[in-house]
């Protein structure tokens, strides 16, 4: 099975400031790593798939990158809407499996 | 708009046994492949199930294999979990998600609540 793990779990940040989360994989799953936004009480929305291609809709400042086994997420310049909980999933091989999650709160 | 609507969740006991629907719309539901994702209260995202267009290539998490059976009706764009033998840890917000190409989820259901417990 392989293994996502993401950095950090938790982080506290004032609007506009730039959130990096980092998803590293315990093998390398070429670019088959999707990000999903989910705030409290809804379902996960997606925001990045394939390490890098942004999803219609999804507001410019969200960016990823990578390949291999280290992925990052970046949210350039955080806006309060954005106070979720961020997860990576890998899709390279069965059973597909998803990052611990990254709690984004807003100060 | 696509929209997926799960139903059939609630209370059950240990070793008992549930069936959720997920009613898909707003797309060809025949062209896609499903998944079932389960996600424990206050806890991170777990892939159940997976099956595809036709219904004749499935996948199970080891966590489920043996008790859970995935299906679907194309006729009605709907998507099945029965779910058996079930156990306290398989208490969570269960899930449907479109799966297009098979290469990652790209819209998930609002989730169904199962409560397995005496």
């Amino acid at each position: 099975e392989i293994v996502l793990t993401q950095f950090p779990d938790f982080q506290s940040v004032t609007p506009k400031e730039k959130v990096t989360i980092t998803c590293r994989a315990s093998q390398s799953i070429g670019s088959s790593l999707h990000w999903y936004q989910q705030k409290p009480n809804q379902s996960p929305k997606l925001l990045i798939r394939f390490a890098s291609q942004s999803m219609s809709g999804v507001p410019s400042r969200f960016s990823g990158s990578g390949s291999g086994t280290d992925f990052t997420l970046i949210i350039h310049s955080l806006e309060a809407e954005d106070a979720a909980t961020y997860y990576c999933h890998q899709s390279s091989d069965l059973p597909w499996t998803f990052g611990q999650g990254t709690k984004v709160e807003i100060k | 708009e696509v929209q997926l609507v799960e139903s059939g969740g609630g209370l059950v006991q240990p070793g008992g046994s549930v069936r959720l629907s997920c009613a898909a719309s707003g797309f060809t539901f025949s062209t896609y492949e499903m998944n079932w994702v389960r996600q424990a209260p206050g806890k991170g995202l777990e892939w159940v199930s997976y099956i595809n267009f036709a219904g004749n290539v499935i996948y199970y998490a080891d966590s489920v294999k043996g008790r859970f059976t995935i299906s679907r009706d194309n006729a009605n764009s709907s998507l099945f979990l029965q779910m058996n033998n079930l156990r306290a840890e398989d208490t969570a917000i269960y899930y449907c998600a479109r799966v297009p190409f098979g290469e990652h989820i790209d819209y998930w259901g609002q989730g169904t609540l199962v409560t397995v417990s005496s």
